[in-house]
């Protein structure tokens, strides 16, 4: 059974930093691209981030130079560095799995951490 | 940049009835169009990819259709567990970027 577990989530301060965790379990994680797509409380989802089973990486323009995704195969493990974090990025975070290598959409969600920014 | 709309933002219906959500794109893109159920507290989940193929477990009342820049969503006869908020999703291959529409939310009647 695929799990994705979340974790690192918290209350922070803007112009603080926080770094969220995601534990891959039941698939062999180095062979899927992963993302994370967030949630504001009462909104839509946004797409925040994506590195490829190749490590190629992409963001959102609204994170760009802010956040950092990456990746240990090793550890089947994904994360988000997130800096200079803003009120607007308060929402829960979800990490997600490609389907398959060329798929074009998430088979699997976590159940997101939260990330509260505020003075 | 690639916009999906969804339409309507709010659709009351009882159970039993069907459910015709939409999506539109601001361009032509692919069929890679997927759509996701949130039930309150709850993620994501996947119903429909590709436009047209159901997920695992995702029973045949939901169906999917579309080309170009009109995709639709239908639930021929609703579920209690169906009233929730739908999701577009398309992938754009450049720039890369994964797109969602602002959600449909399927209110009873």
């Amino acid at each position: 059974e695929v799990q994705l577990v979340e974790s690192g989530g918290g209350l922070v301060k803007p112009g603080g930093s926080l770094r969220l965790s995601c534990a891959a379990s039941g698939f062999i994680f180095s062979d899927y691209n992963m993302n994370w797509v967030r949630q504001a409380p009462g909104k839509g989802l946004e797409w925040v981030s994506s590195i490829s089973s190749g490590h190629s990486i992409y963001y959102a323009d609204s994170v760009q130079g802010r956040f950092t995704i990456s990746r240990d195969n090793a550890k089947n493990s994904l994360y988000l560095q997130m800096n200079d974090l803003r009120d607007d990025d308060s929402a829960l975070y979800y990490c997600t799995k490609d389907a398959w290598v060329a798929a074009h959409f998430f088979d699997h969600w976590g159940q997101g951490s939260l990330v509260t920014v505020s003075s | 940049e690639i916009v999906l709309t969804q339409s309507p933002a709010t659709l009351s219906l009882s159970p039993g009835e069907r459910a015709t959500l939409s999506c539109r794109a601001n361009q032509s893109v692919s069929n890679f169009l997927a759509w996701y159920r949130q039930k309150p507290g709850q993620s994501p989940r996947l119903l429909i990819y590709d436009t047209s193929n159901r997920a695992t477990g995702i029973p045949s009342r939901f169906s999917g259709s579309g080309s170009g820049t009109d995709f639709t969503l239908t639930i021929s006869s609703l579920e209690p567990e169906d009233f929730a908020i739908y999701y577009c999703h398309q992938r754009s291959t450049w720039p890369p970027k994964d797109i969602f529409g602002r959600g449909t939310r399927l209110d009873i009647k």
